[in-house]
């Protein structure tokens, strides 16, 4: 089977860095994403990582290992507007084809 | 670009019904994926379509059907829903070509009585 695991929760405060952590066993592997959801709405895109490395995109980066099979995303600078749902995601291959495999999502909270 | 949209945003039936969600992609976008987001099971994948053909799918029974038309629009249809069915419906459209980057439309939420 496919699975990713992620912190249910993470709490830190305005200005601070925090990085959340993922996890995953699948086959067929193509790549590691990152998507933030606030409550009531939709997932938002982040990050796709493909090869190993850091990518950077402002405030946000995503690092991915593909020997450790292990990503993570590091949010620095934190405001109350990241306080959020965050969910790692990979493509990958199964008996079906290649899909989406999402993590349980890691909830953020940032304190003032 | 105008993003993804999906109609209608809210749906009540009764068990036993079918609904079926439409889903506008982004414009140039070729693919478009449909998922089930629901508080126990989080975020499963349900089925991409990729220039009016069903590329891949994911491991829901054969009651979850979709389509593409020619002009990429989808359409996700569900026959005899049950309770189990109430969730979130989310589709969300990428170029299908590259990456990991799609893009979510607002979703349908569904409420199966």
């Amino acid at each position: 089977g496919q699975s990713l695991e992620q912190p249910s929760e993470v709490t830190a405060v305005e200005g601070a860095i925090v990085q959340i952590n993922c996890t995953y066993q699948t086959s067929g592997f193509y790549g590691l994403s990152w998507y933030q959801q606030h409550d009531g709405g939709a997932p938002t895109f982040l990050s796709y990582n493909a090869l190993d490395g850091l990518e950077e995109t402002g405030r946000f980066s995503s690092f991915l290992s593909r020997s450790d099979s292990y990503g993570y995303l590091l949010l620095q600078e934190l405001q109350m507007k990241d306080s959020a749902s965050y969910f790692c995601a990979v493509r990958a291959r199964d008996n079906y084809g290649q899909n989406f495999v999402f993590g349980p999502g890691t909830r953020l909270s940032v304190l003032p | 670009k105008a993003g993804v949209t999906q109609t209608p945003r809210y749906l009540i039936k009764t068990r036993g019904q079918q609904v079926t969600l439409s889903c506008s992609p982004i414009s140039g976008h070729r693919s478009v994926s449909w998922y089930q987001q629901t508080p126990g099971q989080g975020l499963q994948f349900l089925f991409e379509y990729f220039s009016e053909t069903q590329r891949n799918k994911g491991n829901f029974p054969g009651r979850f059907s979709g389509r593409q038309f020619s002009n990429s629009r989808s359409e996700m249809n569900v026959s005899t829903l049950e309770l189990g069915d109430s969730a979130l419906y989310l589709c969300a459209s990428s170029s299908g070509t590259s990456g990991g980057s799609q893009y979510f439309g607002p979703g349908t939420r569904l409420l199966v009585l």
